[in-house]
């Protein structure tokens, strides 16, 4: 069984400062790994996607991957109100994009 | 956004009764996904389909059944329905089998059995 494991929060931070959002995945063979961000009532859309170990930047967000100790994070600088979500961490290591999901973080963002 | 829709929204029905979902893509894209989402499970991959007519179980899909007659619809049936598949559900797709393409997910539909 593949497992993504995620602490479902709430994550409370105050704005500006860094959200460090973490994920455990039990698969070896993953290959690519995904953040998604979910909003209250509406659906999962992608902000970041990393496939090689290390860090990927873009713009505020930094994602991290270490694949010998199978964990993937997402770091959110100078957080704002409106980054207040769910995230959800999923990775896919098969054919035609299956992608396991983790529960997801809920991030507050306190003004 | 991408041209991903829905339907119906909402939906409340009856134990025992039979239910449709579609969603429509005006994409083009060849891979279309039917997730569920409940609290505590997180997305659930339920069926998926790789092109017109082919189509593949998913991580839960006793219960469920689909069909893709176009390109552009992925009907996903629960034949009797069940109080256990009260969720809302996602239909998502992609253009490429690629793993790092992206899955643009509709805006979902919320589905009461009682």
């Amino acid at each position: 069984q593949k497992e993504v494991e995620q602490n479902s929060g709430p994550l409370s931070v105050p704005e500006g400062a860094i959200a460090s959002l973490n994920c455990t995945y039990s698969d070896r063979g993953s290959q690519s790994f995904f953040w998604y961000r979910q909003y209250s009532g509406k659906s999962p859309e992608l902000i970041m996607f990393i496939y090689s170990n290390g860090d990927k930047e873009d713009g505020r967000f930094t994602a991290q991957l270490n694949k010998a100790s199978q964990y993937v994070s997402l770091l959110i600088r100078d957080s704002q109100p409106s980054d207040s979500a769910t995230y959800l961490c999923a990775f896919d290591s098969g054919g035609y994009q299956k992608v396991t999901f983790g529960i997801g973080t809920k991030l507050q963002v306190i003004p | 956004d991408a041209g991903i829709t829905q339907s119906p929204r909402h939906k409340v029905t009856e134990t025992g009764t039979p239910v449709t979902l579609r969603c429509h893509q005006t994409e083009n894209h060849r891979y279309m996904y039917w997730y569920r989402q409940d609290p505590g499970h997180g997305l659930r991959l339920i069926h998926y389909s790789y092109g017109v007519k082919d189509t593949d179980k998913g991580e839960v899909s006793d219960g469920y059944s689909v069909s893709r007659s176009k390109t552009e619809d992925f009907l996903l049936t629960l034949e009797s329905a069940t109080s256990s598949q009260t969720s809302v559900y996602f239909c998502a797709i992609s253009e490429s089998r690629d793993s790092t393409d992206t899955q643009y997910f509709g805006p979902g539909t919320r589905l009461t059995v009682l």
